[in-house]
């Protein structure tokens, strides 16, 4: 069955800190990826996608992700986190042609000054 | 460019009562989806529009839900009797034809009680 894990239902960290929300998918065919965020109040906002090629994928506002075959991972990563980040993030897969995705549960994000 | 935007935003109902959402995609955007997320859990679809036709409508949870898409612009979700389990947040995303990226609305977050 098709499927995304977000294990880390809620992360606080320190502004300045570096992050790391994790992600596996389980997926049958080539998966296209996706990071989304969603502040308080706003709708869920694309930060990247994995769709082929250079598997470390470069988004908006500072976050990377990279997508890991073997492990079945796209992990998205930030160096150092803005207060501005706090918000919540879904990974989701998908195929790429305009069809339905499949979303993980959510980790909230919370961070201090 | 608009966003996509989803009408009301809000929306409390007593069980047995029947509400409709309004769901405007971007100008131009072939397909419409709407999505639910039942509180702490994943996002899941419910439906797929191209233009006026239903592509896809397996994530419908039963015959109380009704979508509609006329002439293919915006889109209606209407539940009909409601019941305390359709109570979470409907999201709407569209995209415009062969683009992977869907772009998501606000929500409407739906109440009842």
């Amino acid at each position: 069955a098709q499927s995304v894990t977000q294990p880390d239902i809620h992360i606080t960290v320190s502004e300045g800190a570096s992050l790391e929300l994790r992600c596996n998918y389980s997926y049958g065919a080539t998966p296209y990826l996706f990071w989304y965020v969603q502040s308080p109040g706003q709708g869920l906002q694309l930060l990247l996608k994995y769709f082929s090629g250079d598997t470390l994928v470069q988004g908006i506002k500072g976050f990377e992700a990279e997508f890991k075959r073997s492990q079945s991972s796209f992990n998205l990563r930030k160096p150092s986190v803005h207060w501005s980040d706090a918000a919540e993030y879904f990974c989701a897969v998908g195929p790429y042609n305009t069809d339905k995705l499949i979303f993980g549960t959510g980790t909230r994000l919370q961070v201090f000054p | 460019e608009a966003g996509v935007t989803q009408f009301p935003s809000h929306s409390v109902i007593e069980k047995g009562q029947t509400v409709t959402l309004r769901c405007d995609p971007i100008s131009g955007h072939d397909n419409l989806y709407w999505y639910r997320r039942v509180m702490g859990k994943e996002i899941k679809f419910l439906l797929h529009f191209v233009k006026e036709s239903k592509q896809d409508e397996s994530g419908m949870p039963n015959n109380r839900f009704l979508a509609e898409r006329t002439g293919g612009t915006y889109s209606t979700l209407k539940v009909q009797p409601a019941e305390l389990e359709d109570s979470g947040v409907y999201f709407c995303a569209s995209s415009p034809q062969g683009r992977g990226e869907q772009f998501f609305g606000p929500g409407t977050r739906l109440t009842v009680l």
